[in-house]
């Protein structure tokens, strides 16, 4: 099945760094959303956008929908430990629809 | 609210056996569940989208015949592995559709699956 292309695909740093993580598409859709997962456990959702050019914020975490509807990011700002995990992110075309996942990128936090 | 359990967390069996994995909402009636099957230090690959009443739609490359889905309730939808094998063994995990945000997923725990 169709995936999308997610970078980096892991990154080390340091507690208190930021990150950013982006996601691109060949085809268009209509909401993004950024999940993690905990190992072992079920992706939980962080962030929904649903409009072209939104960008939104929860606590630490910045999101943006791209202008094209084929990309998104994920900012975190000031990384601390609980941060660790895979994120991916995830296209939908429509609101029942089912979702296409990113590749995932897995941020490990360096002591 | 928005609570989606999965039962077993984990099981094994033998190979040639049926393994049957339940998945519920517990606080919402989801009209549309999704299941997903993800191997090791890879993303989730939708198997299948499951609807209350009806037959369930499969994504290409997976076998209607092997992996029974079933949709009884609105609170409920099951998949059974029919006939495991070795290359079988993975995490499946659901999702369902509604809740406060009524067109967000959200995802159940996990069932790790693990064929000997």
């Amino acid at each position: 099945g169709q995936q999308l292309n997610q970078s980096p695909q892991s990154m080390f740093i340091q507690e208190g760094e930021d990150v950013s993580m982006n996601c691109t598409s060949s085809s268009i859709f209509n909401t993004w959303l950024w999940y993690k997962q905990d190992p072992g456990e079920g992706p939980v959702l962080l962030i929904a956008l649903y409009k072209a050019g939104e960008l939104t914020s929860n606590g630490r975490l910045t999101a943006q929908f791209g202008i094209t509807r084929k990309d998104s990011f994920l900012n975190i700002s000031a990384s601390i430990p609980s941060d660790v995990g895979i994120y991916f992110c995830a296209g939908q075309s429509g609101g029942n629809e089912k979702l296409t996942f990113g590749t995932g990128t897995r941020l490990t936090i360096i002591p | 609210g928005a609570v989606v359990s999965q039962h077993p967390s984990r099981v094994i069996c033998k190979s040639g056996t049926s393994v049957k994995i339940e998945c519920r909402s517990l606080d919402f009636q989801a009209t549309t569940m999704f299941w997903y099957r993800q191997f090791p230090k890879q993303s989730l690959m939708l198997m299948a989208t499951s609807n209350e009443g009806s037959k369930a739609t499969y994504e290409q490359g997976v076998e209607k015949d092997k992996f029974l889905i079933n949709h009884a309730s609105l609170t409920l939808s099951t998949l059974t592995v029919t006939s495991a094998h070795p290359e079988d063994s993975s995490f499946y995990i659901c999702s369902a559709v509604g809740g406060r945000l009524k067109d967000t997923q959200y995802f159940g725990p996990g069932t790790r699956l693990t064929v000997l």
